[in-house]
């Protein structure tokens, strides 16, 4: 069964600080990858693909990476900024006709000035 | 392009009253796909439309349940009869991908704002 397992559930950071949040799947046949921001009360947006081919990508102060062999991904965020605070969506695509996109369960990131 | 479209953003009802969700994708997308969100489940897909034809609608709970996609334009998600654990934030969301019928693909997913159903 296709599965996209994300960690931690939550996270609190104070604004400045890094963080990492991870994605690891079992999607098979792999297609790509993507991270989606979710603001409170709005729908996801996307903020990185991520192909087999590809082990790292950075959206600004967002960098993803994807190890295809393990078959994890993570998404780091430099600097945090209060406008950060909002929940983070693995979402894995399988390159096939019998299975489509795959979501995580989220985390949701809370940035304290 | 306003992005996709939802409506009502807010829904408020008793149980077992009719529940009519309605989206409108972004034009030129083929594909539109109706999601459901809870604290609980996450985001679940119930039915992915493809060039206005229903794929995938084993997502889609029961019954009570339905969704149309008439045109290229509009989409409905329905509820009949509603129930409490029906609660949810539905989100309606288009994409474009390159072949006729395939579910995969890089086609970003642009989502609406959903649209937040309380049943009581």
């Amino acid at each position: 069964k296709n599965q996209v397992e994300q960690s931690p559930q939550s996270l609190i950071i104070l604004e400045g600080k890094n963080c990492t949040l991870q994605c690891n799947y079992t999607v098979s046949p792999f297609s790509n990858l993507r991270w989606y921001k979710q603001d409170t009360g709005r729908g996801p947006v996307s903020l990185t693909i991520m192909t087999f081919s590809e082990n790292t990508k950075s959206n600004g102060r967002y960098t993803a990476t994807l190890d295809a062999d393990t078959k994890q991904s993570s998404l780091h965020i430099t600097a945090s900024q209060l406008s950060d605070s909002a929940s983070y969506i693995c979402v894995v695509s399988a390159n096939n006709a019998g299975n489509m996109l795959t979501f995580g369960g989220g985390t949701r990131l809370m940035v304290k000035p | 392009d306003a992005g996709v479209i939802q409506s009502p953003r807010h829904e408020v009802t008793e149980m077992g009253q009719e529940v009519t969700l309605r989206c409108k994708p972004i034009s030129g997308h083929n594909s539109l796909f109706w999601y459901r969100q809870t604290m609980m489940r996450g985001l679940e897909l119930l039915i992915y439309f493809n060039n206005n034809v229903p794929i995938d609608d084993s997502g889609m709970p029961e019954d009570r349940f339905s969704a149309k996609m008439p045109n290229a334009s509009f989409s409905t998600l329905k509820i009949q009869p509603s129930e409490p654990r029906d609660s949810a934030v539905y989100f309606c969301a288009s994409s474009f991908f390159p072949s006729r019928g395939s579910r995969s693909g890089t086609g970003e997913l642009f989502f609406g704002e959903g649209s937040r159903l309380t049943v009581l």
